[in-house]
């Protein structure tokens, strides 16, 4: 088990350029998540994987946002047309039973 | 759809002593689960302890504790024998028993634990 891995743990753009996160999950876990976590707030979810099937997403995430997760292994989070307003955490998690396990999030920066 | 207050924002303990670190939620689920996890500064969160509605007995976990209160629908952690490791953000977790199985967090609660 060598937990949950996620890159670029820091990432700084300017405003209107597209970035993508990638987390890679616990090898037997078929559960992925995407939680976001602005400064002083819990993480609030955004999508979540089963295997390779995207089962749900959040009102939260707009249509600049997509995820992937393909061959239900590592995913991916892109946003398009960055905004200040994504500055955030990126939190990636993954579980096969009850516990979620959390990779060490991507801090975006959104200048 | 499901809500998880923390009312304490901050709050500080003496090493070696015990706090209680609260948290209320609110659903019309039956069935569910309660986490606390931890989220040291700078450092990924981990689990601390989890807590089965239908289980009527507290879980505890070495020095952390629940006081869970179904009926209430109230959650408290406790600390004993404060370390100061234990120096970190904690967040109020709930989840459905359902097919998504993802947590809504309550807003944290920053502890320092004070030398």
């Amino acid at each position: 088990d060598t937990g949950v891995s996620q890159n670029p743990r820091h990432k700084i753009t300017k405003r209107g350029q597209n970035v993508t996160f990638r987390c890679d999950p616990i090898s037997e876990h078929n559960r992925l998540y995407w939680y976001r976590q602005t400064l002083g707030q819990g993480p609030e979810f955004l999508t979540y994987f089963q295997n390779e099937a995207q089962l749900e997403k959040s009102r939260l995430l707009s249509d600049r946002f997509s995820a992937e997760r393909p061959k239900g292994s590592f995913s991916t989070l892109e946003i398009q047309r960055t905004e200040q307003g994504d500055s955030a955490m990126y939190l990636c998690a993954s579980k096969r039973g009850t516990g979620d396990h959390f990779g060490p999030g991507t801090r975006l920066t959104v200048l | 759809a499901q809500t998880v207050t923390q009312s304490q924002p901050e709050m500080s303990v003496q090493e070696a002593e015990t706090v209680t670190l609260s948290c209320t939620y609110d659903t019309s689920e039956n069935n569910y689960y309660l986490f606390w996890y931890k989220q040291p500064p700078s450092r990924q969160m981990i689990l601390v302890i989890r807590q089965e509605a239908y289980k009527q007995q507290n879980a505890t976990e070495n020095r952390f504790s629940v006081n869970f209160q179904k009926a209430a629908k109230s959650f408290s952690l406790k600390i004993s024998d404060s370390q100061l490791g234990d120096t970190a953000m904690y967040f109020c977790a709930f989840m459905k028993h359902d097919a998504g199985n993802m947590l809504t967090f309550g807003g944290g609660t920053r502890l320092m634990v004070k030398p």
